[in-house]
Protein backbone atom coordinates (compact mmCIF):
# COMPACT_ATOMS: atom_id res chain seq x y z
CA UNK A 1 0.00 0.00 0.00
CA UNK A 2 1.21 3.16 -0.61
CA UNK A 3 1.80 5.61 2.34
CA UNK A 4 3.59 9.34 2.64
CA UNK A 5 5.25 10.69 5.49
CA UNK A 6 5.50 14.25 6.61
CA UNK A 7 7.05 14.42 9.89
CA UNK A 8 7.50 17.78 10.28
CA UNK A 9 3.52 19.13 11.63
CA UNK A 10 4.65 22.58 11.97
CA UNK A 11 7.23 24.86 10.94
CA UNK A 12 8.07 27.93 12.29
CA UNK A 13 10.48 30.67 10.38
CA UNK A 14 11.17 34.09 10.19
CA UNK A 15 11.21 35.58 6.63
CA UNK A 16 14.78 35.28 4.50
CA UNK A 17 15.51 31.78 6.59
CA UNK A 18 15.56 28.69 4.67
CA UNK A 19 13.10 25.95 5.28
CA UNK A 20 13.13 22.38 4.03
CA UNK A 21 9.94 20.63 4.61
CA UNK A 22 10.92 16.67 4.65
CA UNK A 23 8.63 14.45 2.60
CA UNK A 24 9.41 10.08 3.06
CA UNK A 25 6.99 7.83 0.71
CA UNK A 26 6.48 4.10 0.74
CA UNK A 27 4.89 2.01 -2.46
CA UNK A 28 5.88 -1.23 -4.12
CA UNK A 29 5.63 -0.22 -7.85
CA UNK A 30 9.01 1.32 -9.52
CA UNK A 31 7.56 3.71 -11.00
CA UNK A 32 5.50 6.52 -9.44
CA UNK A 33 5.08 10.10 -9.19
CA UNK A 34 5.98 12.09 -6.45
CA UNK A 35 3.96 15.90 -6.22
CA UNK A 36 4.30 19.14 -3.70
CA UNK A 37 1.15 21.40 -3.57
CA UNK A 38 0.84 24.16 -1.52
CA UNK A 39 -2.59 24.91 0.33
CA UNK A 40 -2.48 29.03 1.32
CA UNK A 41 -5.20 29.90 4.08
CA UNK A 42 -7.55 30.37 1.61
CA UNK A 43 -8.18 26.92 1.12
CA UNK A 44 -7.18 26.16 -2.82
CA UNK A 45 -4.61 23.55 -3.50
CA UNK A 46 -1.81 24.87 -5.86
CA UNK A 47 0.38 22.43 -7.55
CA UNK A 48 3.96 23.04 -7.12
CA UNK A 49 6.06 20.19 -8.73
CA UNK A 50 5.74 16.70 -9.63
CA UNK A 51 8.26 14.08 -10.09
CA UNK A 52 8.68 10.36 -11.59
CA UNK A 53 10.57 7.45 -10.17
CA UNK A 54 13.12 7.55 -12.87
CA UNK A 55 14.32 10.91 -12.59
CA UNK A 56 16.61 11.80 -9.43
CA UNK A 57 17.96 14.81 -10.99
CA UNK A 58 16.92 17.57 -8.36
CA UNK A 59 15.16 20.96 -9.60
CA UNK A 60 15.40 24.88 -8.66
CA UNK A 61 12.30 27.13 -9.76
CA UNK A 62 13.46 30.46 -8.51
CA UNK A 63 13.40 30.01 -4.26
CA UNK A 64 12.24 26.79 -4.55
CA UNK A 65 14.35 23.36 -4.91
CA UNK A 66 13.44 19.45 -4.55
CA UNK A 67 15.33 16.81 -3.53
CA UNK A 68 14.17 13.39 -5.03
CA UNK A 69 16.40 10.54 -3.15
CA UNK A 70 15.25 7.16 -3.94
CA UNK A 71 17.43 5.39 -2.04
CA UNK A 72 16.22 6.75 0.93
CA UNK A 73 12.41 7.23 -0.71
CA UNK A 74 12.57 11.05 0.23
CA UNK A 75 11.18 13.80 -1.94
CA UNK A 76 12.39 16.95 0.23
CA UNK A 77 11.31 20.83 -0.48
CA UNK A 78 13.51 23.54 0.29
CA UNK A 79 12.57 27.33 -0.03
CA UNK A 80 15.05 30.03 -0.13
CA UNK A 81 14.96 33.04 1.79
CA UNK A 82 11.53 32.55 2.82
CA UNK A 83 8.84 34.86 2.57
CA UNK A 84 5.65 35.71 4.60
CA UNK A 85 3.67 34.77 1.86
CA UNK A 86 5.35 31.33 2.01
CA UNK A 87 3.04 30.51 5.23
CA UNK A 88 0.55 27.80 3.97
CA UNK A 89 0.19 24.41 4.62
CA UNK A 90 2.35 22.17 2.37
CA UNK A 91 1.18 18.92 0.74
CA UNK A 92 3.60 15.95 -0.67
CA UNK A 93 1.78 12.91 -2.61
CA UNK A 94 2.40 10.41 -4.38
CA UNK A 95 0.56 8.48 -7.15
CA UNK A 96 1.73 4.88 -8.56
CA UNK A 97 1.45 3.29 -11.71
CA UNK A 98 0.49 -0.55 -10.84
CA UNK A 99 -2.69 -2.38 -10.56
CA UNK A 100 -6.16 -0.71 -11.42
CA UNK A 101 -5.00 2.62 -10.62
CA UNK A 102 -6.48 5.65 -12.40
CA UNK A 103 -4.24 8.44 -10.57
CA UNK A 104 -5.56 8.74 -7.56
CA UNK A 105 -3.12 10.58 -5.27
CA UNK A 106 -2.02 9.69 -1.54
CA UNK A 107 -1.31 12.93 0.34
CA UNK A 108 1.18 12.95 3.17
CA UNK A 109 -0.43 15.02 6.19
CA UNK A 110 0.89 18.02 5.56
CA UNK A 111 3.41 20.53 6.85
CA UNK A 112 2.16 23.79 8.14
CA UNK A 113 4.81 26.82 7.54
CA UNK A 114 4.59 29.97 9.49
CA UNK A 115 6.93 32.65 8.47
CA UNK A 116 7.50 35.13 10.46
CA UNK A 117 8.69 38.96 9.29
CA UNK B 1 -5.10 30.34 -17.76
CA UNK B 2 -7.87 27.92 -17.55
CA UNK B 3 -9.10 27.04 -13.95
CA UNK B 4 -11.35 24.35 -12.23
CA UNK B 5 -14.42 25.88 -10.54
CA UNK B 6 -16.82 24.57 -8.11
CA UNK B 7 -19.65 25.70 -6.64
CA UNK B 8 -20.83 26.93 -3.69
CA UNK B 9 -18.21 27.57 -2.11
CA UNK B 10 -19.56 26.70 1.25
CA UNK B 11 -23.36 24.80 1.83
CA UNK B 12 -24.42 24.33 5.17
CA UNK B 13 -26.73 21.50 5.72
CA UNK B 14 -28.92 19.29 7.94
CA UNK B 15 -27.80 15.97 8.82
CA UNK B 16 -29.75 13.53 6.54
CA UNK B 17 -30.14 16.14 3.71
CA UNK B 18 -29.22 15.26 0.28
CA UNK B 19 -26.44 17.94 -0.93
CA UNK B 20 -25.10 17.83 -4.33
CA UNK B 21 -21.41 19.58 -4.97
CA UNK B 22 -20.76 20.95 -8.88
CA UNK B 23 -17.70 20.95 -10.20
CA UNK B 24 -16.76 22.24 -14.12
CA UNK B 25 -13.13 20.75 -14.86
CA UNK B 26 -11.03 21.91 -17.02
CA UNK B 27 -12.23 22.00 -20.31
CA UNK B 28 -9.80 19.61 -22.27
CA UNK B 29 -9.67 17.16 -19.66
CA UNK B 30 -10.65 14.13 -19.57
CA UNK B 31 -10.18 12.23 -15.73
CA UNK B 32 -12.00 13.74 -13.25
CA UNK B 33 -11.22 13.14 -9.47
CA UNK B 34 -13.03 14.10 -6.02
CA UNK B 35 -11.33 14.30 -2.75
CA UNK B 36 -12.29 15.66 0.77
CA UNK B 37 -10.06 17.12 3.36
CA UNK B 38 -11.77 16.74 7.17
CA UNK B 39 -10.56 20.36 8.79
CA UNK B 40 -6.86 19.89 9.64
CA UNK B 41 -6.44 16.35 8.11
CA UNK B 42 -4.66 15.46 5.25
CA UNK B 43 -5.95 15.46 1.55
CA UNK B 44 -8.40 12.01 1.01
CA UNK B 45 -8.90 10.53 -2.01
CA UNK B 46 -13.04 9.45 -2.82
CA UNK B 47 -13.62 8.96 -6.52
CA UNK B 48 -11.99 9.02 -9.89
CA UNK B 49 -14.24 9.11 -13.27
CA UNK B 50 -13.20 8.54 -17.23
CA UNK B 51 -15.55 8.34 -19.80
CA UNK B 52 -18.62 8.56 -18.00
CA UNK B 53 -18.27 6.16 -15.28
CA UNK B 54 -16.09 5.56 -12.23
CA UNK B 55 -13.06 4.12 -12.64
CA UNK B 56 -11.95 3.49 -8.79
CA UNK B 57 -13.10 4.52 -5.85
CA UNK B 58 -11.94 3.97 -1.91
CA UNK B 59 -13.37 3.17 0.94
CA UNK B 60 -15.26 6.61 2.33
CA UNK B 61 -17.35 6.40 -1.39
CA UNK B 62 -19.95 4.35 -0.45
CA UNK B 63 -23.31 4.09 -1.10
CA UNK B 64 -24.41 7.55 0.17
CA UNK B 65 -22.24 9.01 -2.44
CA UNK B 66 -22.75 9.14 -6.03
CA UNK B 67 -21.06 11.40 -9.00
CA UNK B 68 -22.12 12.57 -12.54
CA UNK B 69 -21.28 13.97 -15.37
CA UNK B 70 -24.41 15.64 -16.51
CA UNK B 71 -23.71 17.39 -19.34
CA UNK B 72 -20.10 18.15 -21.25
CA UNK B 73 -19.11 20.29 -18.24
CA UNK B 74 -20.32 19.65 -15.16
CA UNK B 75 -19.16 16.94 -12.43
CA UNK B 76 -21.22 16.34 -9.55
CA UNK B 77 -20.72 14.95 -6.37
CA UNK B 78 -24.19 13.79 -4.14
CA UNK B 79 -24.57 12.94 -0.78
CA UNK B 80 -27.63 10.86 -0.33
CA UNK B 81 -28.08 11.13 3.25
CA UNK B 82 -25.30 13.83 4.86
CA UNK B 83 -24.24 12.67 8.31
CA UNK B 84 -22.64 14.92 10.61
CA UNK B 85 -18.78 13.44 10.02
CA UNK B 86 -19.36 14.40 6.25
CA UNK B 87 -18.26 17.70 7.09
CA UNK B 88 -15.31 18.52 5.61
CA UNK B 89 -13.61 20.55 2.32
CA UNK B 90 -14.58 18.88 -1.02
CA UNK B 91 -12.13 19.56 -3.38
CA UNK B 92 -12.76 18.56 -7.43
CA UNK B 93 -9.40 17.79 -9.72
CA UNK B 94 -9.26 17.05 -13.51
CA UNK B 95 -6.15 16.29 -15.82
CA UNK B 96 -6.03 15.41 -19.16
CA UNK B 97 -5.00 12.06 -18.71
CA UNK B 98 -2.50 9.48 -17.77
CA UNK B 99 -0.43 8.47 -15.21
CA UNK B 100 2.03 11.28 -15.69
CA UNK B 101 -0.54 14.50 -15.81
CA UNK B 102 -1.20 16.34 -13.09
CA UNK B 103 -4.26 16.57 -11.74
CA UNK B 104 -5.20 20.70 -10.72
CA UNK B 105 -7.47 21.34 -8.13
CA UNK B 106 -11.02 23.54 -7.85
CA UNK B 107 -10.78 25.99 -4.98
CA UNK B 108 -13.09 23.52 -2.65
CA UNK B 109 -16.59 23.37 -1.27
CA UNK B 110 -16.64 23.77 2.61
CA UNK B 111 -19.81 21.67 3.24
CA UNK B 112 -21.03 21.86 6.92
CA UNK B 113 -23.50 19.24 8.48
CA UNK B 114 -25.52 20.35 11.39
Amino acid sequence: AQKVTQAQTEISVVEKEDVTLDCVYETRDTTYYLFWYKQPPSGELVFLIRRNSFDEQNEISGRYSWNFQKSTSSFNFTITASQVVDSAVYFCALRDAGGTSYGKLTFGQGTILTVHP
Amino acid sequence: EPEVTQTPSHQVTQMGQEVILRCVPISNHLYFYWYRQILGQKVEFLVSFYNNEISEKSEIFDDQFSVERPDGSNFTLKIRSTKLEDSAMYFCASSTGGLWETQYFGPGTRLLVL
